[in-house]
């Protein structure tokens, strides 16, 4: 069973200050999906990762993945107010009639001034 | 381009009530999923269509709940009847291929509270 897991699942931190949410997955997978979840609103697809060594930017958000470690990561640079939310990353697992997204539990961010 | 359109946004019943969530897809997108979401968590499947066609019901509780994808369109998602702990978010998504590899774009989701 594909377990997916997200570190830190709360952060609180500074505008202008860098920081780095981390996503674990335990088995092998060719793709995973970072979206962003704003209170009571939908979540909304940032990136996809299809291989060992993606790395995608989007404005102060930048994403990487590395197939060998299991491991993606989300990296925040001179963090804005804005860019408080929930983080989710997910992982997809092919198996036939199974395939589809495990999500984690998501990072909670907030970005104080 | 409209999104995935849900209805209700919100929907407050007793339990033992049965009720019912509505999806609209983006056009065109021939892969529907339904999720929960529970406060503090990430969403989990409940069901995948790949068309008219259930093609992974595995973690739907078929006791209570069911689905339906008519015309591989518009999907319904229903509880019959409802528990308690059935209060969560219940998110739509769709995909435009089909093998659940695609990115999904999700609904603004249907917020359920069971009394």
């Amino acid at each position: 069973e594909l377990k997916v897991e997200q570190n830190p699942l709360f952060l609180s931190m500074q505008e202008g200050k860098n920081y780095t949410i981390y996503c674990n997955y335990s088995t092998t997978s060719d793709r995973l999906y970072w979206y962003r979840q704003d209170p009571g609103k939908s979540l909304e697809s940032l990136f996809v990762l299809l291989s060992n060594g993606a790395v995608k930017q989007e404005g102060r958000l930048m994403a990487s993945l590395d197939t060998k470690a299991r491991l993606s990561t989300l990296h925040i640079t001179a963090a804005v107010h804005d860019l408080s939310a929930t983080y989710f990353c997910a992982v997809f697992q092919g198996g036939g009639s199974a395939d589809g997204l495990t999500f984690g539990k998501g990072t909670h961010l907030i970005i104080q001034p | 381009e409209a999104g995935v359109v849900q209805s209700p946004r919100y929907k407050i019943i007793e339990k033992k009530q049965p009720v019912a969530f509505w999806c609209n897809p983006i056009s065109g997108h021939n892969t529907l999923y339904w999720y929960l979401q529970n406060l503090g968590q990430g969403p989990e499947l409940l069901i995948r269509y790949e068309n008219e066609e259930a093609v992974d019901d595995s973690q739907l509780p078929k006791d209570r709940f069911s689905a339906e994808r008519l015309k591989g369109v518009d999907s319904t998602l229903k509880i019959q009847p409802a528990e308690l702990g059935d209060s969560a978010v219940y998110l739509c998504a769709s995909s435009l291929g089909l093998g659940g590899k695609e990115t999904q774009y999700f609904g603004p989701g249907t917020r359920l509270l069971v009394l």
